[in-house]
């Protein structure tokens, strides 16, 4: 079946460092990516997609690239802030949405001033 | 505008009762899902219903869950002769159409504990 594989953390960083949180991913045929967050006492919240092999899905300054050829999705922010403090969800889509996104397991992100 | 709304955000009951858990999606979504979040087992997807129909209940954990929604719009998740281990948040999201590139969009889900 399908299924997501990332980093769980905690990782704290200092603020204004580079972040990249590793992403890969199992399924068949072409599913399409999401990044979600979820900030302290909030719900899920999509943070940006990519729907077919290439595209760069973008937003709040983060950035990830769908790879077919080494099936990752990688996020990554040049500089990141204290209120990026969250955990971090990759997941997929592989069944016309039938059966529901497959998710990571979290990526606890810590940011300190 | 209006995102979806989950009721109660909050629930304590005692081994053995019956809980409701209700959702309201965006209106025009026609897309429903359920999943739970808990410690151990990460966000697992439970059911997926197109307008009122749920293909597919396998992914329910046992036979003490169950799920209806009428109308196109809200949906209750029905679990009963609660046990711990159902202790988690349960959280719903809704989409356009359940097709595969539109992203889903979420509550803040229901803590639910179990004494």
């Amino acid at each position: 079946g399908d299924s997501v594989t990332q980093m769980e953390g905690p990782v704290t960083l200092s603020e204004e460092a580079f972040l990249t949180i590793n992403c890969t991913y199992t399924a068949t045929g072409y599913p399409s990516l999401f990044w979600y967050v979820q900030y302290p006492g909030e719900g899920l919240q999509l943070l940006l997609k990519a729907t077919k092999a290439d595209d760069k899905g973008s937003n709040k300054g983060f950035e990830a690239t769908y790879r077919k050829e080494t099936t990752s999705f990688h996020l990554e922010k040049g500089s990141v802030q204290v209120s990026d403090s969250a955990v971090y969800f990759c997941a997929l889509s592989s069944g016309g949405g039938a059966d529901g996104l497959t998710f990571g397991k979290g990526t606890h992100l810590i940011i300190q001033p | 505008g209006a995102g979806v709304s989950q009721s109660p955000s909050n629930k304590v009951t005692e081994k053995g009762k019956d809980v409701e858990l209700r959702c309201d999606p965006i209106s025009g979504h026609t897309a429903l899902y359920w999943y739970r979040q808990s410690l151990g087992q990460g966000l697992e997807f439970l059911i997926y219903f197109q307008g009122n129909s749920a293909p597919d209940k396998s992914g329910l954990p046992s036979d003490r869950f169950s799920a209806e929604r009428t109308g196109g719009s809200v949906s209750t998740l029905t679990i009963q002769r609660t046990q711990q281990e159902d202790s988690a948040v349960y959280l719903c999201a809704s989409s356009y159409g359940g097709v595969t590139n539109q992203p889903q969009h979420f509550g803040d889900g229901t803590r639910l504990s179990i004494l």
